[in-house]
Order: C-alpha cells, then sequence, then structure tokens
C-alpha cells in the first residue's frame, strides 16, 4: 500500500537549537517528493521539490535531503518564526493523486 | 498575482444539508485539486479537475461531486452532510503543462467546515 509516514509528530525546539523531520514513503517508481510549510488556519505552502535519491535543496534555515526510502527536513539554527507544521507528500505515479503525511508539527521556543 | 482563493472562509451547516465550496485558481493556472483535511491529519485527495472534467478521484463517495468551469474556477459540492464531514477543504491549483515534472501544487487557505 502506498503511504508516507512522518517523524516525530510534534517537536520542540530551543532558539538556535538544530534539529531533522523525517518523511519515509512506500511508493514504487517516486516521481517527485514535495515538502509544504503549514501556519494555523492556512493551507500548505510549497517549500521543495526532490526527485531522486542524493538530491538535496536548501532554502535559509532548511534543507531537504532524498533517499530511496525516506527524506529529511533539516533545519539549522531555527526561529520562533519557523513554527509551523511540516508537511511531506509523494505524487504517485502514474496519477495526478499526492499523498501526504500527517505532519509535524514544530514548535521553536524563543 | 492573485494567487488561489476560496469562499467561503468557514461555513456551519447542520447534518443532512448540502454545501457549495468555491475556488478560483492562481492565475495561469488550469488544474484545480480538491483536498480535504481533518484536525491533525494531512490532507487527503479528493478529485481533480481539468478541462472542465474530473481527471481522477480519491476514496471519497459519491456525495462529494464537483464543477469546473471555463475559466477554471471550480466548486466543491457534498450532499447529505455527516459530522464526519467537519473539516478544513482546500483547493489546489497547478498547471497541466508541467505536470511531467512532478508539479508542485498552490493551496488556497481552505473552507473550515463544521456540521453540527
Amino acid at each position: 500500500e502506498d503511504q508516507v509516514t512522518q517523524s516525530p509528530e510534534a517537536l520542540r525546539l530551543q532558539e538556535g537549537e538544530s534539529s531533522s523531520l523525517n518523511c519515509s514513503y512506500t511508493v514504487s517508481g517516486l516521481r517527485g517528493l514535495f515538502w509544504y510549510r503549514q501556519d494555523p488556519g492556512k493551507g500548505p505552502e510549497f517549500l521543495f521539490t526532490l526527485y531522486s535519491a542524493g538530491e538535496e535543496k536548501e532554502k535559509e534555515r532548511l534543507k531537504a535531503t532524498l533517499t530511496k526510502k525516506e527524506s529529511f527536513l533539516h533545519i539549522t539554527a531555527p526561529k520562533p518564526e519557523d513554527s509551523a507544521t511540516y508537511l511531506c507528500a509523494v505524487l504517485l505515479p502514474g496519477t495526478y493523486k499526492y499523498i501526504f503525511g500527517t505532519g509535524t508539527r514544530l514548535k521553536v521556543l524563543a | 498575482d492573485a494567487g488561489v482563493t476560496q469562499s467561503p472562509t468557514h461555513l456551519i451547516k447542520t447534518r443532512g444539508q448540502q454545501v457549495t465550496l468555491r475556488c478560483s485558481p492562481k492565475s495561469g493556472h488550469d488544474t484545480v485539486s480538491w483536498y480535504q483535511q481533518a484536525l491533525g491529519q494531512g490532507p487527503q485527495f479528493i478529485f481533480q479537475y481539468y478541462e472542465e472534467e474530473e481527471r481522477q478521484r480519491g476514496n471519497f463517495p459519491d456525495r462529494f461531486s464537483g464543477h469546473q468551469f471555463p475559466n477554471y474556477s471550480s466548486e466543491l459540492n457534498v450532499n447529505a452532510l455527516l459530522l464526519g464531514d467537519s473539516a478544513l477543504y482546500l483547493c489546489a491549483s497547478s498547471l497541466l503543462e508541467n505536470w511531467e515534472g512532478a508539479e508542485k501544487l498552490f493551496f488556497g487557505s481552505g473552507t473550515q467546515l463544521s456540521v453540527l
């Protein structure tokens, strides 16, 4: 069964305390893995797309990496404004359907 | 450049009623997808519309239906509402010609539906 699993469910960090979020997937023939950020009461906002194992993308304090079975979102020296839910999604091959994980709720304390 | 807009932002209905949610895609986009997001969960795919036709559907009952208009805007209709339909309904737009490259989705802020 196609599945996306994110861990941890919730994470509390002190400002400046770096950490990583995990997204594991069981999908044959990955067409793309996406990371989104979602603030309360808002729709998800696109962060990164990764297509193949070994690929890395960076944006400010965020860095996304991809292996054959999982992706990591590394957050370096986070700030309180990085607090949000981070969602991982994969595009199923031969379809227009994205499967989302349940997200990691990140809280960065000042 | 206007992003994806949805209306209304909030809606309260009672069981058995019908509801219509509306979405205008990002300028230049021709494809609209609808997602349901329950509290504490990730978005779940309902269906996608392109060229005024439903191109793909997720695991949702026939009570969920939609429409796309010539200007690419879209509606989501839900009949015979159940308590379990309470959720944030998200509209996402994209551009078909980029799809083979695994197109990213642009989401609206959603409609929060509460069924009492």
